[in-house]
């Protein structure tokens, strides 16, 4: 079973506005942390906003958001006031078990196409 | 701030053919972690090492081979290579002493592997 679920192959979304990215995880361990990362057309993999499951707030950085609905398994990420910078594709990731170093394991991306 | 350093950048290989890829993580940074992204595919993870030992293992060939040096760098050793190795290789570091499960892994630029 999939334990990172995006649902949205692509997007498009104008300028200025916002735009919310779906990710569903699956997971029976009680910790865990979910990622966000961009992917530009370059390649790089940049991180954008990190939620734990014992957080109590939603997480947010900047322009990003990360709207956490624990009982309902996901973790959606909502980007304020789009731009052009904004087009990558973007990938939902978890990370499960209380040690900090185990390995991610990433949804199959949304590519996110801003339009002026 | 020091990122991630991946190197080469882009590497051409005929098959069959062995390929080392290096990567130097964030000064301070205890563990490594590799991972594969084919074309239009989500990373997949490889391989960890933390403390220079080897943490995880994920969906690595048995062509594959790496390891972690005591400066803490970590290369990443293929041999027999095959056109399906051709794919975008990740390096990615995090620090497990900062404690509790906020060690985001960070990314390096990866290396760009074409086998022919």
């Amino acid at each position: 079973a999939q334990k990172i679920t995006q649902t949205q192959p692509g997007m498009f979304v104008q300028e200025k506005e916002a735009v919310t990215l779906d990710c569903t995880y699956d997971t029976s361990d009680p910790s865990y942390g979910l990622f966000w990362y961009k992917q530009p057309s370059s390649g790089e993999m940049i991180f954008l906003i990190y939620q734990g499951s014992y957080d109590q707030q939603n997480a947010t950085e900047g322009r990003y958001s990360l709207n956490f609905q624990k009982a309902r398994k996901s973790a959606n990420l909502v980007i304020s006031a789009s731009q052009l910078g904004d087009s990558a594709m973007y990938f939902c990731a978890m990370r499960e078990g209380h040690s900090g170093n185990t390995p991610l394991v990433f949804g199959k991306g949304t590519r996110l196409s801003v339009i002026a | 701030a020091a990122g991630v350093i991946q190197s080469p950048r882009h590497l051409i290989k005929e098959k069959r053919e062995t390929a080392t890829l290096k990567c130097y993580p964030i000064p301070r940074h205890d563990t490594v972690y590799w991972y594969q992204q084919g074309p239009g595919q989500d990373p997949q993870f490889l391989i960890s090492f933390y403390e220079k030992m080897q943490s995880d293992k994920g969906s690595i060939p048995d062509r594959f081979s790496a390891q972690q040096f005591s400066d803490y760098h970590s290369e990443l050793n293929m041999s027999s290579l095959e056109l399906g190795d051709s794919a975008l290789y990740f390096c990615a570091s995090s620090s497990r002493e900062r404690g509790g499960p906020k060690e985001t892994q960070y990314f390096g630029p990866g290396t760009r592997l074409l086998v022919l």
